[in-house]
C-alpha cells in the first residue's frame, strides 16, 4: 500500500507569491494534519481536517489556509509568502482525528527567496 | 498552553546506551509520543505512552512519569543508523493526534 504522498517535493517561490501544497493520505484514512518544520526545529501544527471540515488550527496567520476534498486528499495554501515561510511542510494522515497512530509524508521543501 | 523541552544535541558511541529526556507542561494530559526523524525525511512513530512506567520495544524503550511531567527514550545497543533527531510530542488538548512537538534532540552515534 502507498504511504502518504505529497507534491511537489521541492518548491522555490518569491516573496509575495502564493503556493499550494498537496497531500494524499493513506487509503482509508480520513484525517489529514499539516505541520511546518523550520530547519533545526520540531514540527509545528498548522491544521487538521477530518471529513472535509477543519477540526483544529495552530497559531498561524490567516495567510495560511487549507481544505480537504471528498477523496480525503488535502491542499495547504499560503498567500503573500514571507522569507520566514521557508520550511519543510509535512502532511500526516490517520484513520480519524482521535487515532493516535498517524503517518507522515515525505514533506514539501519550500524555499522563499 | 503547552511547553515541551528536550536537549538540542547528544553524542554517543556505537554499542552504548543513551537516554534522551523530555519534560513537558500541558493543559490536560493525553499521552506522550516519541518520533524518530532522519535528516531530510519524515518523522516515524516510535512510541506512545499514556500510563506511568517503562514500555519496551526491542532496542527502544520509553518511560513516562505523569506526576513529574517527564519522559525519556532509551536506546540500547546503539547503531550508526540510530543517528537521527528524536522528537517528543504531546497532543493539543483532547485531540489525540494534533501534536505539539519539542524542538527535537539530534543524536550523533560515533564509531
Amino acid at each position: 500500500d502507498a504511504g502518504v504522498t505529497q507534491s511537489p517535493t521541492h518548491l522555490i517561490k518569491t516573496r509575495g507569491q502564493h503556493v499550494t501544497l498537496r497531500c494524499s493520505p493513506i487509503s482509508g484514512h480520513k484525517s489529514v494534519s499539516w505541520y511546518q518544520q523550520v530547519l533545526g526545529q520540531g514540527p509545528q501544527f498548522i491544521f487538521q481536517y477530518y471529513e472535509k471540515e477543519e477540526r483544529g488550527r495552530g497559531n498561524f496567520p490567516d495567510r495560511f489556509s487549507a481544505r480537504q476534498f471528498p477523496n480525503y486528499s488535502s491542499e495547504l495554501n499560503v498567500n503573500a509568502l514571507l522569507l520566514g515561510d521557508s520550511a519543510l511542510y509535512l502532511c500526516a494522515s490517520s484513520l480519524d482525528r482521535g487515532h493516535y497512530e498517524q503517518y507522515f509524508g515525505p514533506g514539501t521543501r519550500l524555499t522563499v527567496t | 498552553g503547552q511547553n515541551i523541552d528536550q536537549p538540542t544535541e547528544m553524542t554517543a558511541t556505537e554499542g552504548a546506551i543513551v537516554q534522551i529526556n523530555c519534560t513537558y507542561q500541558t493543559s490536560g494530559f493525553n499521552g506522550l509520543f516519541w518520533y524518530q526523524q532522519h535528516a531530510g525525511e519524515a518523522p516515524t512513530f516510535l512510541s506512545y505512552n499514556v500510563l506511568d512506567g517503562l514500555e519496551e520495544k526491542g532496542r527502544f524503550s520509553s518511560f513516562l512519569s505523569r506526576s513529574k511531567g517527564y519522559s525519556y527514550l532509551l536506546l540500547k545497543e546503539l547503531q550508526m543508523k540510530d543517528s537521527a533527531s528524536y522528537l517528543c510530542a504531546a497532543p493539543r488538548g483532547n485531540a489525540g493526534n494534533m501534536l505539539t512537538f519539542g524542538g527535537g534532540t539530534r543524536l550523533m552515534v560515533k564509531p
